[in-house]
């Protein structure tokens, strides 16, 4: 089983600034089918990125996603009021599909 | 537009039985493999079960493996997952999900005495 670990658990900011979320993985990503979702309270997760670096369907281009193999990041350029929210880490390469603990990010 | 409706969550005994059901519409149904994740009170996301597009495979976490069963009617735009021997740490929001791409608003199962 593929585990991964996210930071920071708590990241703090103010709207405008620039968010940077790490995931990191136990052992190598299959194809790179590492996605990223936010959700918000008493929501279903909603899907960002996938692929490691695609945006999904009506995603702003603030996010974007990058890297391979253990280590990838989400950045969220410019925070929006609407973007602090709890974010999670997501590899679907290989069964069992395994989630990140989540990144909780909330107004400074 | 995508739409998935889950239902069939409530309150069980421990060692109880559930179905949930997964009504979806918009989409192609038979295309798409379909996901059912949990969410525990305060917790994190877990991945539960998989079944592809034309119920050739299907995968299972190992918390559920040998209790829980997922299955599909392509015929009824439906997906369904039988959970039997319910414990405990089986509450959570269950929610169905199109490949993850589209997600439902989920089921609340409680299982308690």
């Amino acid at each position: 089983e593929i585990v991964l670990t996210q930071s920071p658990g708590t990241l703090s900011l103010s709207p405008g600034e620039r968010a940077s979320l790490a995931c990191r993985a136990s052992q190598s990503v299959s194809n790179n089918y590492l996605a990223w979702y936010r959700q918000k309270p008493g929501q279903a997760p909603r899907l960002l990125i996938y692929g490691a670096s695609n945006r999904a369907a009506g995603i702003p281009d603030r996010f974007s996603g990058s890297g391979s193999g253990t280590d990838f990041t989400l950045t969220i350029s410019r925070l929006e009021p609407e973007d602090f929210a709890v974010y999670y880490c997501q590899q679907y390469g290989s069964s069992p599909y395994t989630f990140g603990q989540g990144t909780k990010l909330e107004i400074k | 537009e995508v739409h998935l409706v889950e239902s069939g969550g409530g309150l069980v005994q421990p060692g109880g039985s559930l179905r949930l059901s997964c009504a979806a519409s918009g989409f192609t149904f038979s295309n798409y493999g379909m996901n059912w994740v949990r969410q525990a009170p305060g917790k994190g996301l877990e991945w539960v079960s998989y079944i592809s597009s034309s119920s050739s495979t299907m995968y299972y976490a190992d918390s559920v493996k040998g209790r829980f069963t997922i299955s599909r009617d392509n015929a009824k735009n439906s997906l369904y997952l039988q959970m039997n021997s319910l414990r405990a740490e089986d509450t959570a929001v269950y929610y169905c999900a199109q490949r993850f791409a589209y997600w439902g608003q989920g089921t609340l199962v409680t299982v308690s005495s």
